[in-house]
């Protein structure tokens, strides 16, 4: 069955390290986006992407990068953590137009000290 | 920018019975998607239903239905005959471009 997996599932580091969330999904999806859940504040979309080679924005995207070498990957980095992106990472997919589901992976917790 | 609010932090139904968990957005588009997803512990984001703003008729999905109001704004969410199972988060969303997430309800349903 396809489906949508992320890398690690806990992570704990320091503050000023560079951080690596993986992504993979094997629904063959152009579309991925990562969000991060904090308490009150639901969802918030962090980057997306709708297909390889292209990248946007999201609604909180400092501090974060993506790159999206393939259909089936995107990475999302930290660049220098800080205890403010202490949070649960949400990765997700979907194909097509913005009524399509996104398929959402399993999250990761991340602790930055 | 689009906004979209779940007044209701926590919500309690009894078994069996309806509950209702309310949703308002804000914004200036007139072509949009809503969706709820359900989170239980497992912190699996799954989708309950959707509904597109040009559609008049009110989705429904087995026990869950919607109660879409465009002018109001107002995008509810039913749940009929609760069961244990339907204890959760339930985020409401709006999309138009980038996806916009409600905080949250948490619904907890007693036996």
């Amino acid at each position: 069955d396809a489906e949508i997996t992320q890398s690690p599932r806990h992570k704990i580091t320091e503050t000023g390290r560079q951080v690596t969330l993986a992504c993979h999904q094997t629904w063959n999806h152009n579309n991925m986006f990562w969000y991060r859940q904090d308490l009150g504040h639901g969802l918030r979309l962090i980057h997306y992407s709708y297909g390889v080679q292209d990248t946007n924005k999201g609604e909180v995207s400092d501090g974060y990068s993506v790159s999206r070498s393939n259909t089936e990957d995107l990475p999302l980095t930290l660049e220098s953590a800080a205890s403010s992106q202490t949070s649960v990472y949400f990765c997700a997919s979907s194909e097509g137009d913005s009524y399509n589901e996104q398929f959402f992976g399993p999250g990761t917790r991340l602790t930055v000290l | 920018a689009q906004t979209v609010t779940q007044s209701q932090p926590e919500m309690s139904v009894q078994e069996a019975e309806t509950v209702t968990l309310s949703c308002t957005y804000d914004t200036s588009e007139s072509d949009y998607y809503l969706f709820w997803y359900k989170q239980p512990p497992s912190r699996q984001m799954i989708l309950v239903i959707r509904q597109e703003a040009y559609k008049q008729q009110n989705a429904t999905e087995n026990r869950f239905s919607v109660n879409f109001q465009k002018a109001a704004k107002s995008f509810s969410l039913k749940i009929s005959d609760s069961q244990l199972g339907d204890a959760a988060m339930y985020f409401c969303a709006y999309r138009s471009g980038d996806m916009r997430f409600g905080a949250g309800t948490r619904l907890t349903v007693k036996p």
